[in-house]
């Protein structure tokens, strides 16, 4: 089983829509959470990081929930502009056992058409 | 310099031939990190570093080898490339502060077709 899994999707959505994408994650030990943004063809950038408390930045909300081991981001309102690949870091632990390596998943794909 | 970059931005290379990629920061972070991008399989770490002077093996080390003389550098190495070495390459870098891991910045990639 993959360190960090993600639905690849391609969720399609209507402008305005709202849209929740999960992340699951196997090392009950890890530490920091991230939602990171990938357009075609360009690295990736942070969105957001994931606080055990929750987040909101404008339109967008991120959940952590140890207990099942996931992570969560929701968009509200959706803009053309927000398609894009979508991908949950978790940091965990290396092979040889160092700390604080970060996995990523494989993304969700996001297209939000007029 | 501002930020993270990557040098060359795309490469076409004969199978057998030895490859570096080049990585440079100038934001003085600590860590650093490599990545391998292919279609269905996201991001895979090669090798990373923590601080210069130390390196580590990634999830899909074979193949590679990394050295971290400085701060600011971070080749990354194909001995003798083959055709599955072909992806998008991307160095990353972060500032772990006491152990904790903090948003990474990304280089703009490398696009590298080993024929």
């Amino acid at each position: 089983r993959k360190e960090v899994e993600q639905d690849p999707g391609p969720f399609n959505v209507p402008e305005g829509a709202t849209v929740a994408f999960n992340c699951t994650y196997s090392n009950s030990a890890s530490q920091s959470f991230f939602w990171y943004r990938q357009d075609c063809r360009k690295e990736p950038k942070l969105l957001m990081s994931v606080y055990s408390s929750g987040n909101e930045d404008g339109r967008f909300t991120a959940q952590l929930n140890r207990a099942s081991q996931y992570i969560s981001l929701l968009i509200r309102d959706s803009k053309l502009s927000d398609s894009a690949t979508y991908l949950c870091v978790v940091s965990g632990s290396s092979a040889s056992g160092g700390s604080y390596i970060p996995t990523f998943g494989r993304g969700t794909s996001l297209i939000v058409h007029p | 310099i501002a930020g993270i970059t990557q040098a060359p931005t795309s490469q076409i290379l004969a199978a057998g031939r030895r490859m570096t990629l080049r990585c440079t920061q100038d934001m003085r972070h600590n860590a650093m990190y490599w990545y391998r991008q292919d279609l269905g399989l996201g991001l895979r770490l090669i090798h990373y570093s923590n601080t210069a002077g130390t390196t580590g093996k990634g999830e899909v080390p074979d193949g590679y080898s990394v050295s971290r003389a400085n701060t600011d550098d971070f080749p990354l190495t194909l001995a003798s490339a083959v055709p599955s070495q072909t992806s998008v390459y991307f160095c990353a870098s972060s500032d772990l502060e006491r152990g904790s891991y903090n948003e990474q910045f990304f280089g703009p990639g490398t696009r590298l077709t080993v024929l």
